[in-house]
C-alpha cells in the first residue's frame, strides 16, 4: 500500500546539534510540506516543495532547512539556529493544486522532537 | 485575514451528535476540508466540500457551508467514544497552487 513513512518517531537532540528528520513518500505525489505542532498552537508551515529541486519557506522557517534531490522525499533538519525545537513534526503530501481530493493532504505519523 | 478560528474542545455523550464549527476569513477559499487526529498520531483526512456546495453527507459526517458568513461545520451523528480525537478545519485559498490553512483544532471528547 502507497503512505507516507516519518522515521524517526521519537528523537532526542542535545542544544547545539543538527538533526535529519525523514520523510518519504510512495504515492507519486508532487508536493510535500513539513508542519510544527506544538500544544494549543495547531500547525504551523515550515517548508514545503512542489517540485524537485525546488522549495519554498513557509511561515516558521527559521532555523530550519530542507532538500528536495528526489520526488519521494523531502528531508528536514532541525538546525542549532532553532531556538525551541522541541515539537511534534509532521510531513505530508499531495498530489499537487487543483484542489478536492489531489488538494487533500495525506500525513505521516509524526517524529516527536525533544531537545535535552 | 489569515486565521481559521475554532472553539478549543468540544465535550458530549456516546449517541449524541457532535457539532464542530470553523470560520475561516478567505472569501477565496476554494475547498474546506476536515482532519481528524488521534494522539500521537499524523492527521487523517476526513472530508472536504468545495466552495460552491452548501452541504456533504457522507455517512455519520455531514459538513454544512456558509459562504456568506464564512462558516464551516461538522456533524458527527451517533458520535462514539473512537470519535474522541481533534479534528482541523482546513482551506485552500484561490485558483492556483496553494498551500492549505489550518485551524488551532478542536478537541472532541466523547464519554460512554
Amino acid at each position: 500500500d502507497g503512505g507516507i513513512t516519518q522515521s524517526p518517531k521519537y528523537l532526542f537532540r542535545k542544544e547545539g546539534q543538527n538533526v535529519t528528520l525523514s520523510c518519504e513518500q510512495n504515492l507519486n505525489h508532487d508536493a510535500m510540506y513539513w508542519y510544527r505542532q506544538d500544544p494549543g498552537q495547531g500547525l504551523r508551515l515550515i517548508y514545503y516543495s512542489q517540485i524537485v529541486n525546488d522549495f519554498q519557506k513557509g511561515d516558521i522557517a527559521e532555523g530550519y532547512s530542507v532538500s528536495r534531490e528526489k520526488k519521494e522525499s523531502f528531508p528536514l533538519t532541525v538546525t542549532s539556529a532553532q531556538k525551541n525545537p522541541t515539537a511534534f513534526y509532521l510531513c505530508a503530501s499531495s498530489k499537487g493544486g487543483g484542489g478536492g481530493l489531489n488538494y487533500g493532504y495525506t500525513f505521516g505519523s509524526g517524529t516527536r522532537l525533544t531537545v535535552v | 485575514g489569515e486565521d481559521v478560528e475554532q472553539s478549543l474542545f468540544l465535550s458530549v455523550r456516546e449517541g449524541d451528535s457532535s457539532v464542530i464549527n470553523c470560520t475561516y476569513t478567505d472569501s477565496s477559499s476554494t475547498y474546506l476540508y476536515w482532519y481528524k487526529q488521534e494522539p500521537g498520531a499524523g492527521l487523517q483526512l476526513l472530508t472536504y466540500i468545495f466552495s460552491n456546495m452548501d452541504m456533504k453527507q457522507d455517512q455519520r459526517l455531514t459538513v454544512l457551508l456558509n459562504k456568506k458568513d464564512k462558516h464551516l461545520s461538522l456533524r458527527i451523528a451517533d458520535t462514539q467514544t473512537g470519535d474522541s480525537a481533534i479534528y482541523f478545519c482546513a482551506e485552500s485559498r484561490g485558483s492556483g497552487y496553494s498551500t492549505l490553512t489550518f485551524g488551532k483544532g478542536t478537541m472532541l471528547l466523547v464519554s460512554p
